[in-house]
This record gives C-alpha cells, structure tokens and sequence, in this order.
C-alpha cells in the first residue's frame, strides 16, 4: 500500500531560525511527492513537486525539498522562517492516478 | 494549469436536508476528485468522479450519502444528502492536470465549500 506520513503535527519555530518538516513515504515504487501549504480560510497551494528530474527541489517563497530514496523521506525546509509562513503544510504523495496525503504539519512562527 | 471554481462558497444547512455542490474547471479534464477536509484534520478522498459512469467511491463512503454527477469534462456535482453535524466540514473538488510545459501531473484544488450543520 503507498502512504505518506509526516512525523509532526506541530512544529514551532522562531522568525528567522530553519524550519524543518519531515515527511516519509511508503511505496513499492518511487512515487511523484509534493508540498502544499493551506494558510487559514485559504485553499492548497502547491509549494513544490518531485518528478524524479531531480533529488533537490526548490520551490515558491524559499522551501526547498530534498526527495531521499534511501530514507524514503522528502523533508520540506526553508533557511529562515518568516511570520508569513505559518500556515498547514501537506506532503503529498502520487502513484498509479491517486493521490495520498498525510495528515498534515501545522507550522507556527514565533516574532 | 487549471482553474476551479466551486458553489457554494459557504452554506448553513439544518439536520436532515441536502446540499449539492458544483466544481467548475475551466479546461476539459479526465481526472476529478472529491476530497472532504473536517475540521482541523487533513484532507479524505471521498470519491473520485467518473465523466460518464458511476463514480468511484472510497472506503467509508457511500453513494446514497454522497451521490455525485460528472455529466462531461469540465463540470461535477457532490450532493451531501440527510445531513448531520458531523458532515461539518470543508468539500474541495479537484482536478488532475498538467502545468505549463510540465511533463508530469499534478493537483489542482478548487478553493472548498465550508459546510456547516446545526
């Protein structure tokens, strides 16, 4: 069975300090992974994509992903977290025309 | 890309009555699902909507209480029948898609519909 699983539910951090959210996934095969973030009352938005073109993604607003076949992990990160930044973060896997998400991380940002 | 749009935006409905929701693609898509997002919780794929058969539905989900249309390939419809509080929640049609000259697909949200149920 695919899955994807992100270890946190809640991971706060200080502006200007790295985020880090985790996510690993289970599949027989390497699926295609993605970052959506959900900012209050707000629909999904894409961050980024792993398409198997390349380990490191980059994406929008500075996070970046380094998808690691060995760990079966695509850990989402950015260098210095802004108060703009603290919304729900969905890590999402694709596999044989489904989608499958993990439950979510919510990222707040303390000033 | 695809842009979606949903209707209702919002709705306060009362116990035992039924809300149908229509997504709107503006571009002929195959692929288009159903997801329900409770509150505080991630997002559950409902059904997956097929343009001229049944839809398919997931584990937990039924087409008695969440009968959906697909009549062709840029509109469907998720009804939400006898409702209850606990059907509280946000409904998001999306659709499968490529971006501009990608190579690969990827999920286009339509921004919900926030339901609420007294």
């Amino acid at each position: 069975a695919q899955s994807v699983t992100q270890l946190d539910s809640h991971v706060s951090v200080s502006e200007g300090t790295p985020v880090l959210l985790r996510c690993n996934y289970s599949s027989s095969y390497s699926p295609s992974l993605f970052w959506y973030v959900q900012h209050p009352n707000k629909g999904l938005q894409l961050l980024l994509k792993y398409t198997s073109a390349a380990t490191l993604v980059k994406g929008i607003n500075g996070f970046e992903a380094e998808f690691k076949k060995s760990e079966t992990s695509f850990h989402l990160t950015k260098p210095s977290a802004h108060m703009s930044d603290a919304a729900e973060y969905f890590c999402v896997g694709y596999n044989f025309n489904k989608f499958y998400f993990g439950s979510g991380t919510k990222l707040n940002v303390k000033p | 890309s695809a842009v979606i749009s949903q209707k209702p935006s919002r709705d306060i409905c009362q116990r035992g009555t039924s809300l149908t929701i229509q997504c709107q693609v503006d571009s002929q898509v195959t692929m288009m699902f159903w997801y329900r997002q409770q509150p505080g919780q991630s997002l559950t794929l409902i059904a997956t909507a097929n343009q001229g058969s049944e839809a398919t539905y997931e584990s937990g989900f039924v087409i008695d209480k969440f009968p959906i249309s697909r009549p062709n390939l840029t509109f469907s419809t998720l009804t939400v029948s006898n409702m209850s509080p606990e059907d509280s929640s946000i409904y998001l049609c999306s659709v499968v898609g490529r971006g501009e000259g990608a190579s690969y697909n990827e999920q286009f949200f339509g921004p919900g519909t926030r339901l609420t149920v007294l």
